[in-house]
């Protein structure tokens, strides 16, 4: 049983520029959770996306933006890269209405320049 | 707002030595509280999770007592390995409406050597 997914694992990408990742969510999750994890430090919550919806919003600028397909997966966008952006991007997927916890996915790792 | 303080580190121990993680807590609510363990190079694994006041996690030789009266979820172990090396993060999850969001603290990272 694949867990999360996410696409690309690494990426280099020029300031000014746009990003799309991706994240595939386990089988049977149906809630999909964001997080920038900046280089040694926790991870910070983006967004969290059900029912295609953004449900619940971290402090994070409108240059952060996400979507939510009809298959759960789900895609984080960023435009107006800064150099700030960069790092690791954690993708996390649940189940809306259970109690088990997230399951995380391995990362994608940005880099801007 | 919601807050998870961690011990800095780096925290080094020999092998078998005992193990403590502080880990304390600001929140609004009742919230659940976890201990995520990071490997280098990969994404978070849930270690061990408790729900209410009282409620002891465990795993893999890890424990965590949910202490509401001292706001601490402390992650201990009594004999860690060279396998236990890694970064472990506590964090707290609560529910608002339909979401839910984890807050994490720093992470702490554990070398253990031989």
């Amino acid at each position: 049983d694949a867990g999360v997914t996410q696409s690309p694992t690494h990426l280099i990408k020029t300031r000014g520029q746009q990003v799309t990742l991706r994240c595939s969510p386990k089988s049977g999750h149906d809630t999909v959770s964001w997080y920038q994890q900046a280089l040694g430090q926790g991870p910070q919550f983006i967004f969290q996306y059900y029912e295609e919806e953004e449900r619940q919003r971290g402090n994070f600028p409108d240059r952060f933006s996400g979507h939510q397909f009809p298959n759960y997966s789900s895609e984080l966008n960023v435009n107006a890269l800064l150099l700030g952006d960069s790092a690791l991007y954690l993708c996390a997927s649940s189940v809306q209405q259970g109690s088990r916890g997230y399951t995380f996915g391995s990362g994608t790792r940005l880099t801007v320049v | 707002g919601n807050s998870v303080t961690q011990m800095e580190g780096p925290v080094t121990l020999s092998e078998e030595a005992f193990l403590t993680i502080n880990c304390t807590y600001t929140a609004t609510g009742y919230p659940s509280l976890f201990w995520y363990v990071q490997y280098p190079g990969e994404g978070l694994q849930l270690l061990l999770k408790a729900t209410k006041a009282d409620d002891k996690g465990s795993n893999k030789g890890f424990e965590a007592t949910y202490r509401k009266e001292t706001t601490s979820f402390h992650l201990e172990k009594g004999s860690v390995q060279v396998s236990d090396s890694a970064v472990y993060f506590c964090a707290l999850k609560i529910r608002t409406g339909t979401a839910s969001k984890l807050t994490f603290g720093t992470g702490t990272r554990l070398q253990v050597t031989l």
